[in-house]
């Protein structure tokens, strides 16, 4: 059963700093990586995704794949109070459509 | 926007009741999902439709039952539901990257 691990559980920053999240996977078939940010009461959304090695910007966020050790980071700078989510990692082998979910890491950044 | 829509978004039964919940996507998308995210939010995959056809089916009691009657729709039964069946269910479409949730479909089972 594929296994996707994040890390930490939790994390608080202040405003204006840096968050950085971790995930891996445990299956060598995995090709890609996403990223989801859930809101409370909220559904989640995909923030960013990566599908080759190296490193992706989006305005405050950066995405780094590591595809030899399945490693995926997302960092987050200049981080906001409306950045405070649950941020969730997926990950999937082509074509087999099952996107499968890490247990997330809960940010919260305080003013 | 919204373009995946669940009905309804809340829902309290009894044990040993019948329950429906339904999705329709509005992005022309060929592959449906469900999902159940449980109180610790752990999301967890339950079925997956690609054009009609069953093509994911994670070990899920019997009691839950998938439906769909075009790529667009894809409703979920549960039969004689239980306690641990309290959850929010996501639906979700894709057409082959990323996923497109609907808003959730929140069960409670008392």
């Amino acid at each position: 059963q594929q296994k996707v691990q994040q890390s930490p559980e939790s994390l608080i920053v202040p405003e204006g700093g840096m968050a950085s999240l971790n995930c891996t996977s445990s299956d060598r078939n995995v090709d890609y990586f996403w990223w989801y940010r859930q809101h409370s009461g909220k559904s989640p959304k995909m923030l960013m995704s990566i599908f080759s090695n190296g490193e992706k910007e989006e305005g405050r966020f950066t995405v780094h794949l590591n595809k030899a050790s399945l490693h995926t980071s997302l960092h987050i700078r200049d981080s906001q109070p409306s950045d405070s989510a649950l941020y969730l990692c997926a990950a999937s082998n082509t074509g087999n459509y099952k996107y499968v979910f890490g247990a997330g890491t809960r940010l919260k950044v305080i003013a | 926007e919204t373009a995946v829509f669940q009905t309804p978004n809340y829902h309290v039964t009894q044990v040993g009741n019948e329950v429906s919940f339904n999705c329709k996507q509005t992005l022309g998308h060929d592959t449906m999902y469900w999902y159940k995210q449980d109180s610790k939010k752990l999301l967890k995959i339950m079925f997956s439709y690609n054009n009609k056809q069953l093509i994911v089916n994670e070990t899920v009691p019997r009691r839950f039952s998938p439906q769909s009657s075009d790529k667009a729709h894809l409703n979920l039964r549960i039969k004689s539901v239980e306690p641990e069946d309290s959850a929010v269910y996501l639906c979700a479409s894709s057409s082959g990257n990323t996923l497109y949730f609907g808003e959730g479909s929140r069960l409670i089972v008392v």
